[in-house]
């Protein structure tokens, strides 16, 4: 069983730039969650996607957007990044009504700075 | 105000000592209770889910619920200076809904 996955690992992006982050979910799992965690804090729930549809979404502006694939991966864009973007980015991956909130297993993050 | 405050340490302990981690919600309608463990460069793994107020025990770690009193907690005993790491509470308002919402998280170095 493959654990989730993300990539790039670490990021330096220019204000005023695009980004793409990208998640591989755990093998079986359907329900990408995506959190930004800024530097000494817990990690913001940004949005959900359960069947290649956003399925929730957090306090974050429309620049933020996502997509799920067929094979439940999943990408992160961010458009027109700003200086308060710079924060770890996890995803977390989970099998929809199989189980309780808790079982959402995170990958390791994208490190993200903007400069 | 946070929806979810936790204790910002952070914490030193020797090892062998019990660590005590807290975190209070505003929001009575939180009803799943969970404890998260992130190591320096990883992402959170689950340590403890509740529901219930009340105590549940897990090797060396218990999760103490009070939901009158909106205050939850985490301890660690016989600590050992592998469970250094950032410990965050989170909590959702139903068991499908995969919307966490995360404390701040405190930060447990024991010491050998």
């Amino acid at each position: 069983e493959t654990g989730v996955t993300q990539s790039p690992t670490h990021l330096i992006k220019t204000r005023g730039q695009q980004v793409t982050l990208r998640c591989s979910s755990q093998s079986g799992h359907n329900t990408v969650s995506w959190y930004q965690q800024a530097l000494g804090q817990g990690p913001q729930f940004i949005f959900q996607y359960y069947r290649e549809e956003e399925n929730g979404r957090g306090n974050f502006p429309p620049r933020f957007s996502g997509l799920q694939f067929p094979n439940y991966s999943s990408e992160l864009n961010v458009n027109a990044l700003e200086l308060d973007d710079s924060a770890l980015y996890l995803c977390a991956s989970s099998l929809a009504f199989a189980g309780g909130a808790y079982e959402q297993y995170f990958g390791p993050g994208t490190r993200l700075t903007v400069t | 105000q946070k929806e979810v405050e936790q204790d910002p340490g952070p914490l030193s302990v020797p090892e062998g000592a019990i660590v005590s981690l807290n975190c209070t919600y505003s929001n009575s309608a939180f009803q799943y209770f969970m404890w998260y463990r992130q190591y320096s460069r990883k992402g959170p793994e689950l340590l403890m889910y509740t529901y219930s107020s009340g105590n549940k025990e897990d090797g060396r770690f218990t999760a103490q619920v009070d939901k009158s009193s909106k205050y939850i907690s985490l301890f660690i005993r016989d600590s050992q200076p592998s469970d250094s790491a950032t410990y965050l509470c989170a909590m959702s308002f139903m068991s499908n809904d995969y919307k966490l919402s995360f404390g701040a998280g405190t930060t447990v170095t024991v010491r050998a």
